[in-house]
């Protein structure tokens, strides 16, 4: 089976950087997914990394460390916009999730 | 083009009727994933179907439970005589392919009284 742990809460004012760690344990791995989801409506795809390393997409990037089990994304200049939950995802052939990150932004 | 659709966005029942829970995947994706969501919580991988075949069933319930992705026309949940621990919220993906990013609907709010 899938086992992720990511934090259950971050705050941050506008315009900060925010890390939000992920560590997984699973038996079967194409990749880590990362979902962003506001207000419980459809959770949308923000990053995907298989191989280890930095993914950069505008202000969000992700990093993978396969021999770790190990995931970060990294949010820039925060936005309010940006308050919302954050999900790790193993990714075989199905998503499994973590518990989410709820990121609030501040003034 | 249109995103993948869900219906109905909300649905209220009564304890021991059925609901059945719709999902239109994207155009050209013949992949169909159902998750569900309770308060607080991550998505909860339930099944995988391509058309006309369940893939994965692993996430389902064994008893009540049930789904499809017929030949034509979407994809369908059927969750008979609901309890009120059926109540969440229930999202389906789909993808062109297995390995492929799966891009979510709206959701269907299930209420079970």
């Amino acid at each position: 089976g899938q086992s992720l742990e990511q934090p259950s809460e971050v705050t941050a004012v506008e315009g900060a950087i925010v890390q939000i760690n992920c560590t997984y344990q699973t038996s079967g791995f194409y990749g880590l997914s990362w979902y962003q989801q506001h207000d419980g409506g459809a959770p949308t795809f923000l990053s995907y990394n298989a191989l280890d390393g930095l993914e950069e997409t505008g202000r969000f990037s992700s990093f993978l460390s396969r021999s770790d089990s190990y995931g970060y994304l990294l949010l820039q200049e925060l936005q309010m916009k940006d308050s919302a939950s954050y999900f790790c995802a193993v990714r075989d052939y199905k998503l499994s999730f973590g518990a989410g990150t709820t990121v609030t932004v501040r003034a | 083009n249109a995103g993948v659709m869900q219906n109905p966005r909300h649905l209220v029942r009564r304890r021991g009727q059925e609901a059945r829970l719709r999902c239109s995947p994207m155009k050209g994706h013949s992949h169909v994933y159902w998750y569900r969501q309770l308060p607080e919580e991550g998505l909860k991988f339930m099944v995988y179907l391509q058309k006309e075949n369940i893939i994965d069933e692993s996430g389902m319930p064994k008893e009540r439970f049930s789904a499809e992705f017929p030949k034509e026309g979407p994809s369908i949940l059927r969750i008979q005589q609901v309890v009120r621990g059926d109540s969440a919220a229930y999202f389906c993906a789909s993808s062109p392919g297995h390995s492929y990013e799966q891009f979510f609907g709206p959701g269907t709010r299930l209420t079970v009284l």
